[in-house]
């Protein structure tokens, strides 16, 4: 009974394809995030949806498009992979103003 | 200025020392400060949360702030191999929505 799962865990695709990753969280959590994490293990928040809502919209390529269809889901899309956007993704959750936590992470890599 | 600021490491301290792992912010604002600790080819796991001035202790871990200086810390007490990570500090920006400043991490080494 995993509370934050991602899928999938790893992700191998070529330069130009379209892909996309999905979470869900079990814990009741209003709030859901997507966070990158690159090669140098900087861990930098993306997105975060509260209850369906995207109220946190950081600066990243229109080619990353975040989808909640309900308040335990948060999926994200990647349009035109190119090879920076190599990285580890991870989705959090967490109520308002408390600790967040993280799903295993989806391992992205760009041939 | 980085907005949270950590010494990258490697730490190495001898099992059973005091390992003391710093971190400095930028936001006056910030009201929630978090540890984490990150295996290598894992996930993010919250191991402190802190809120007010002071130390919170938590078995080995005691994390202490102090707003005035903008700074946190966390100490683990009779470290041991399996505390070998990286360590992220974290401070959730003024800005509100919970957002998540992440510094890059101190790695620490504990050797036998």
């Amino acid at each position: 009974d995993t509370a934050v799962s991602q899928t999938p865990k790893y992700l191998v695709t070529q330069m130009g394809n379209d892909k996309s990753i999905k979470c869900e969280q079990n814990l009741g959590h209003d709030t859901m995030y997507w966070y990158k994490q690159d090669s140098k293990k900087f861990l930098k928040i993306m997105f975060s949806y509260n209850n369906k809502e995207l109220i946190i919209n950081e600066t990243v390529p229109n080619r990353f498009s975040p989808k909640s269809p309900d308040k335990a889901h948060l999926n994200l899309h990647i349009n035109s992979l190119e090879l920076g956007d190599s990285a580890v993704y991870f989705c959090a959750s967490s109520q308002p103003n408390q600790p967040q936590h993280f799903g295993d992470g989806t391992r992205l890599s760009i041939l | 200025q980085k907005e949270v600021e950590q010494n990258s490491g490697p730490l190495s301290v001898p099992e059973g020392a005091i390992a003391s792992l710093n971190c400095t912010y930028s936001d006056r604002g910030s009201q929630s400060f978090f540890w984490y600790r990150q295996y290598s080819g894992k996930s993010p796991e919250l191991i402190m949360s802190i809120y007010s001035n002071g130390d919170k202790e938590d078995g080995r871990f005691t994390a202490q702030l102090n707003k005035a200086s903008q700074y946190v810390s966390l100490l683990i007490r009779d470290s041991q191999p399996s505390d070998s990570a990286t360590y992220l500090c974290a401070v959730t920006g003024s800005g509100g929505y919970n957002k998540l400043i992440f510094g890059a991490g101190t790695r620490l080494a504990v050797h036998p």
